[in-house]
């Protein structure tokens, strides 16, 4: 099992351009999450899926958009990347009779 | 507001104990989580307690006191690869999302 995977590792992205971070999980998990983790900071959760074909906007979503596109995949979309976006993404996801969250080894994303 | 407070850094020694504290303030109260991450990784879990007391996973034990809206984390043994940074987390809702409301974090630095 390769757990939760995302893509790409590193992006280094202009003011105004758009992108798509990718998160895939083989653990037949019903919950996926998307974090940002500034330096020094905890997580903050942008965006959730309780299950395939829904989600819901979490603490920080202004800025960001989500696709859970199956039961496998849920991906996150920067539309008009701003400097204040730049941070560490994580993907996680949770099995629904868990507590525990797995994360994804994170997308490491500079906006200039 | 909500908010989770613990210690920004605590030092300790190799086979030395360590606790770190956090204290809670939330909107709705239903179980703490602990993380770790190292530094460039994904959190992993470590414990969640959902009831008062004290929980224990070999060398780590994860304590929680409802009415004093305080948990601590308990390291025991220390070995230099615990070097890393600690996170509390706060369950807040029933839902079935289980969303988190993290702290920010602990660094902990293990020394020989």
């Amino acid at each position: 099992n390769a757990g939760v995977t995302q893509t790409p590792k590193f992006q280094v992205l202009k003011t105004g351009q758009s992108m798509t971070l990718q998160c895939a999980q083989d653990m037949n998990h019903n919950s996926m999450y998307w974090y940002r983790q500034d330096p020094g900071m905890g997580l903050r959760l942008i965006y959730y899926s309780a299950s395939e074909g829904t989600t819901d906007k979490g603490e920080v979503p202004n800025g960001y958009n989500v696709s859970r596109l199956n039961k496998r995949e849920f991906s996150l979309r920067l539309e008009s990347a701003a400097p204040s976006q730049t941070s560490v993404y994580f993907c996680a996801s949770r099995e629904t009779s868990s507590y525990e969250q797995y994360f994804g080894p994170g997308t490491r994303l500079t906006v200039t | 507001g909500q908010s989770l407070e613990q210690p920004s850094e605590v030092t300790a020694v190799e086979g030395a104990i360590v606790q770190i504290n956090c204290t809670y303030q939330t909107s709705g109260f239903y179980g703490l989580s602990w993380y770790q991450q190292h530094d460039g990784g994904a959190p992993t879990f470590l414990s969640y307690n959902a009831l008062d007391g004290l929980e224990e996973t070999g060398r780590f034990s994860s304590f929680l006191s409802r009415s004093d809206s305080y948990g601590y984390l308990l390291l025991q043994e220390l070995q230099m690869k615990d070097s890393a940074s600690y996170f509390c987390a706060v369950r807040n809702n029933a839902g079935n999302n289980r969303k988190l409301i993290w702290g920010l974090g602990t660094s902990l630095a293990v020394n020989p």
